[in-house]
């Protein structure tokens, strides 16, 4: 069982370019979410989707766009990337209920330059 | 977006039990009280979760106040291990949302 995929695990980007940072999970989960978490800071919610064809926004959205049009899949695209965008990025996934754990992926680590 | 507050760093020593502490005092009924923890440089596990009564697990208890407005993770005897940082978060339907905010965490030392 792979649980949370992530890719790639680190990116170096420059300012203006985009990407697309790559979230699988295989447990059927219908609640997906993505965290940035910056140097000594906590996890900041941006985006989450609560099944195929439904995104919503989190905290902080601005620069980030989702979709979601399978179960499995969440990708991240960053259009024009900043270097306010380096961060570690974290993919999360659960069931759909409140007592379901969240899983995590071991993260994507971005630098803007 | 329902909240919760935590000491920003906690300190123990090894083979003693920790009390972390999280405020929640806008919790709703419907809220599930989660406790996270990330290790360094890894994503953030799972320990335990609860609504009401108190819960045991095998990495951790969790105590709830009878109002709800608060918890406490015990770690029942630390380890150089459990040197992590742990989320209080709360996970329900209140305001129809599924917004997990997490915040800054408390980051515990444990001292051999």
């Amino acid at each position: 069982n792979a649980g949370v995929t992530q890719t790639p695990k680190f990116q170096v980007l420059k300012t203006g370019q985009s990407m697309t940072l790559q979230c699988a999970q295989d447990m059927n989960h219908e609640y997906m979410s993505w965290y940035r978490q910056d140097p000594g800071m906590g996890l900041r919610l941006i985006h989450y989707s609560v099944g195929a064809g439904i995104t919503d926004q989190g905290e902080v959205p601005n620069g980030y766009n989702v979709s979601r049009s399978t179960t499995e899949d969440f990708p991240l695209r960053l259009l024009s990337a900043a270097p306010s965008q380096t961060s570690v990025y974290f993919c999360a996934s659960s069931y759909g209920d409140s007592l379901a754990p969240l899983h995590f992926g071991n993260g994507t680590r971005l630098t803007v330059t | 977006d329902a909240k919760t507050t935590q000491p920003n760093s906690m300190e123990s020593n090894e083979e003693e039990p920790v009390h972390l502490p999280c405020n929640h005092s806008t919790i709703s009924g419907t809220d599930y009280i989660h406790w996270y923890r990330q290790l360094p440089s890894q994503g953030p596990e799972y320990v335990i979760h609860g609504l009401t009564s108190n819960v045991n697990n095998r990495m951790a208890s969790l105590a709830i106040a009878e109002d709800r407005k608060s918890s406490t993770l015990i770690l029942h005897r630390a380890t150089l291990r459990d040197a992590a940082v742990y989320y209080c978060i709360l996970r329900g339907f209140s305001s129809g949302t599924y917004k997990y905010i997490f915040g800054t965490g408390t980051r515990l030392k444990v001292l051999a």
